[in-house]
């Protein structure tokens, strides 16, 4: 089955920095990557996603990469904020289930 | 509603005793999923529904656990004989279309076994 590896579980940076964490999945057939971000006693929270058929999206400060053949992706925060400071979780969708990353707690100092 | 609704949010139940997780999904959402999460760990799924129909129950842990939608809408996650290892944070979501495309979360229910 699918298997999801993200790293790092920690990340601490200042204020306006960048901050990027990546994933790995096993299963090549997987073919889209939701990214979640979730804060203390609340669920998940979708930020970002990408298909297969795309390498790169954005949406204002966030972009998520993918390359198919490599079986990685990676999420960009540029110019981080306090309140970006969170969980963040990567994801593959394998037959209409998502499994999940360890997750990455993101700290931004201001 | 505006969102995924999980009822109740804590649960403190005694080892043993059975308990029901209630999820109300974004009206008119076909797709619902149940994830389990433990303390620090990413969610691990449990089931999917489609409409009243599970088609997937794969992730459940044992039979103790059982999951249903009767009318395509709310569904209940039933736990029985609870043991300590079912301590977590039970998640529901939903999404508009079949598959896993654009979920919305529940803030879930915290279940702790004493």
């Amino acid at each position: 089955g699918e298997n999801v590896e993200q790293h790092p579980s920690t990340l601490s940076v200042q204020e306006g920095d960048s901050a990027v964490i990546k994933c790995t999945y096993s299963d090549s057939a997987s073919n889209y990557f939701p990214w979640y971000k979730q804060e203390l006693g609340k669920g998940p929270q979708l930020i970002i996603d990408i298909r297969s058929n795309v390498g790169e999206k954005k949406d204002q400060r966030i972009a998520v990469t993918l390359n198919k053949t490599a079986k990685h992706f990676s999420l960009h925060i540029t110019e981080t904020q306090p309140e970006d400071s969170a969980v963040y979780f990567c994801a593959a969708d394998n037959t209409d289930k998502l499994i999940f990353g360890t997750g990455t707690r993101l700290q931004v100092f201001p | 509603g505006a969102g995924v609704s999980q009822s109740p949010r804590y649960k403190v139940a005694k080892r043993g005793q059975d308990v029901a997780l209630r999820c109300d999904p974004i009206s008119g959402h076909v797709s619902l999923f149940w994830y389990q999460q433990a303390l620090g760990q990413g969610p691990e799924f449990l089931t999917y529904f489609q409409n009243e129909a599970q088609l997937d129950k794969s992730g459940l842990p044992s039979d103790r656990f059982f999951a249903e939608r009767p009318e395509g809408s709310v569904s209940t996650l039933k736990i029985q004989r609870t043991q300590q290892e079912d301590s977590a944070v039970y998640l529901c979501a939903s999404s508009l279309a079949a598959g896993t495309y654009g979920y919305t979360f529940g803030s879930g229910t915290r279940l702790t076994v004493v």
